[in-house]
Parts: structure tokens; C-alpha cells; sequence
């Protein structure tokens, strides 16, 4: 298995900032995800964060909104830009070897005024 | 669009009891399943996953695939209150998992 940290673990932000999210595994895993869960929903995929290139996006997702890096096989940022109070949610890293074993961070819990 | 449903509960049993929890995709093509279990504030955490037709057991976890009806389910064998959380069910389709919107179990002591 794989443990997952996320730091910061909570944040409030001022509509219009941005804040970034980062995503550290304690091994070295192929798959990468973002994903985010809304209050009362469950998860839905952001994007798969790819180790040396660019990030593919799910249909909603653009990469001007949350640009994503993966800089190597155990380290992903994930940026919320020009928040809006429809970004209050929880957004989740997940990681693991293959698609099928993916283990989450605690995630971090956005809260847009 | 591929989904994922689930009743979203609040399903309650009493301690001891058997919980049955289900699930259903549209997607023909998946072939892998997943529950993950989340309790309240906390991240989800993966306790099954179930790829060929029939039963899976792990304890006292027990899932079922039926593929032809496209069905997915998870008992859970005397239930503790401590399995009080919500369930989320997930399909595979391609490298994405597809998460239902999850069961409310609770489990009354």
C-alpha cells in the first residue's frame, strides 16, 4: 500500500486567489489522480496527474482552472485559480501502481468566501 | 455517460445483522469493482475489489458481481456499529474509476 499526504489539510480563501495543493506519497507509484468531492456528493476525477508532462483533464476540467505538476513518481500539486465560492470543496490525491489500487490522501478542505 | 448508482440510505441494521449493500453501472465494458468505505471528515478507504463474476469473501466482507445484470453488491456480516460510514461504490472504465454517490450505513447498537 501507499500513504498519502496532502498538505494543507484546510484552507478559507478570498474569491479571485488561487491556492495550491500538494500531494506526497511515501513510494514510488505509477498512477496519480486528483479528484474532488462536493458537499453531500461523491467523487468526481479531476485529472490524471502524468509524471514529466502535461496532466490529462476530465470532460469539466481545464487546465487554466487547476493546473497540475508531477515532477516525479511521488510528488503532485494541483492549483485552484481565480477561486469562486462553486470551488468550496474537498479536493483528494490518490496514488497507486495500477488504476485499480489507488489509495487517497485525508484530503484538503476548501471553503471559498 | 457511465454511472454508477446507489441507494443513498440512510441504510440502518441492527448490530449483529447482515448489511446488503448495491450497486449498479452502465458501462458494458468495466471489469473491475471497487468498495471503498468513508466515514464522516475522513478520505475514502479501499475495502474491496471484486473483477470476475460471482463472490468474493475477505473476512467479514463479502462481494458479488454479476455482470450480465450489471450489478455489484457488498454484505457486510454482524455489523458493528464501527461500520457505521458511508460506502462508495466504483467501476473501472478505462484508467478512471467511476464513483457512485454512496450508501449511509448505520449500524444501532
Amino acid at each position: 500500500s501507499a500513504v498519502i499526504s496532502q498538505k494543507p489539510s484546510r484552507d478559507i480563501c478570498q474569491r479571485g486567489t488561487s491556492l495550491t495543493i500538494q500531494c506526497q506519497v511515501d513510494s514510488q507509484v505509477t498512477m496519480m489522480f486528483w479528484y474532488r468531492q462536493q458537499p453531500g456528493q461523491s467523487l468526481t476525477l479531476i485529472a490524471t496527474a502524468n509524471q514529466g508532462s502535461e496532466a490529462t483533464y476530465e470532460s469539466g476540467f481545464v487546465i487554466d482552472k487547476f493546473p497540475i505538476s508531477r515532477p516525479n513518481l511521488t510528488f503532485s500539486t494541483l492549483t485552484v485559480s481565480n477561486m469562486s465560492p462553486e470551488d468550496s470543496s474537498i479536493y483528494l490525491c490518490s496514488g497507486g501502481q495500477a488504476q485499480e489500487t489507488q489509495y487517497f490522501g485525508p484530503g484538503t478542505r476548501l471553503l471559498v468566501l | 455517460q457511465k454511472e454508477v448508482e446507489q441507494n443513498s440510505g440512510p441504510l440502518s441494521v441492527p448490530e449483529g445483522a447482515i448489511a446488503s449493500l448495491n450497486c449498479t453501472y452502465s458501462d458494458r465494458v468495466s471489469q473491475s469493482f471497487f468498495w471503498y468505505r468513508q466515514y464522516s471528515g475522513k478520505s475514502p478507504e479501499l475495502i474491496m475489489s471484486i473483477y470476475s463474476n460471482g463472490d468474493k469473501e475477505d473476512g467479514r466482507f463479502t462481494a458479488q458481481l454479476n455482470k450480465a445484470s450489471q450489478y455489484v453488491s457488498l454484505l457486510i456480516r454482524d455489523s458493528q456499529p464501527s461500520d457505521s460510514a458511508t460506502y462508495l461504490c466504483a467501476a473501472l472504465s478505462g484508467y478512471a474509476l467511476n464513483f457512485g454517490k454512496g450508501t449511509s450505513l448505520l449500524v444501532t447498537p
